[in-house]
């Protein structure tokens, strides 16, 4: 069984710069996670889809970050304009179903350098 | 909001040693708590999780793990260290679908 995929592997941008990172789930998965991992910490909660709608964004930056999952499979997540802190692993992850019950699968995730 | 500590940025552990990382957790109730472990430049792999039932949770790779209520703890062990084993753990817990990871300890293990 194919894993989560992403690419790029990594990117470095400039401030002010725009980005966007693609992830593809594990096949049959319907819920869809995107994490932001600042060096040092434990990844954050971005967004989460349930098929091709959004069931949690509450910390997502939406000043600057945009995601989409269209057609429920494959999702992008968007910066833009980049900003210094924004210098982090951006995670994405898959589950068959939203609940905690249902073990999270990661990517190898995208890390991005803004300078 | 539940929060998790991992109190651990880094331990250092010869290989064949048993190894204890410590979580306490904050939340009202028991949530569901998790440990994950985190290779350079990979995705998170889980290792274990508690839901409910028996406190001692046995996971991948040999390791496991107490769940003590009465700590808020949720230790994570291993009898025998393995070089292969050195890499980032993360404890997690969840409630009402919020996942929420500690800071993470970093793992070295010496020859």
């Amino acid at each position: 069984e194919a894993g989560v995929a992403q690419s790029p592997r990594y990117k470095i941008i400039e401030k002010r710069q725009s980005v966007a990172f693609w992830c593809n789930p594990i096949s049959g998965h319907a819920t869809l996670y995107w994490y932001q991992q600042i060096l040092g910490q434990g990844p954050k909660l971005l967004i989460q889809f349930q098929n091709n709608g959004v069931v949690d964004d509450s910390q997502l930056p939406k000043d600057r970050f945009s995601a989409e999952r269209l057609k429920g499979v494959d999702s992008t997540l968007k910066i833009q304009p980049a900003k210094l802190e924004d210098s982090a692993v951006y995670l994405c992850a898959s589950s068959l179903e939203p609940s905690p019950y249902n073990e999270q699968f990661f990517g190898p995730g995208t890390r991005l350098t803004v300078l | 909001a539940q929060s998790v500590t991992q109190p651990d940025i880094h331990i250092t552990v010869s290989e064949g040693a048993s190894l204890e990382l410590r979580c306490n957790y904050s939340y009202g109730a028991t949530p569901y708590l998790f440990w994950y472990v985190q290779s350079p430049g990979q995705g998170l792999q889980l290792l274990l999780k508690y839901f409910s039932g028996d406190t001692l949770v046995q996971g991948i790779k040999g390791f496991e793990a107490e769940f003590k209520r009465s700590q808020s703890s949720f230790n994570l062990r291993k009898p025998s260290v393995h070089w292969s084993d050195a890499a980032e753990y993360f404890c997690a817990v969840a409630a009402d679908n919020d996942m929420r990871f500690g800071a993470g300890t970093r793992l070295t293990v010496k020859p």
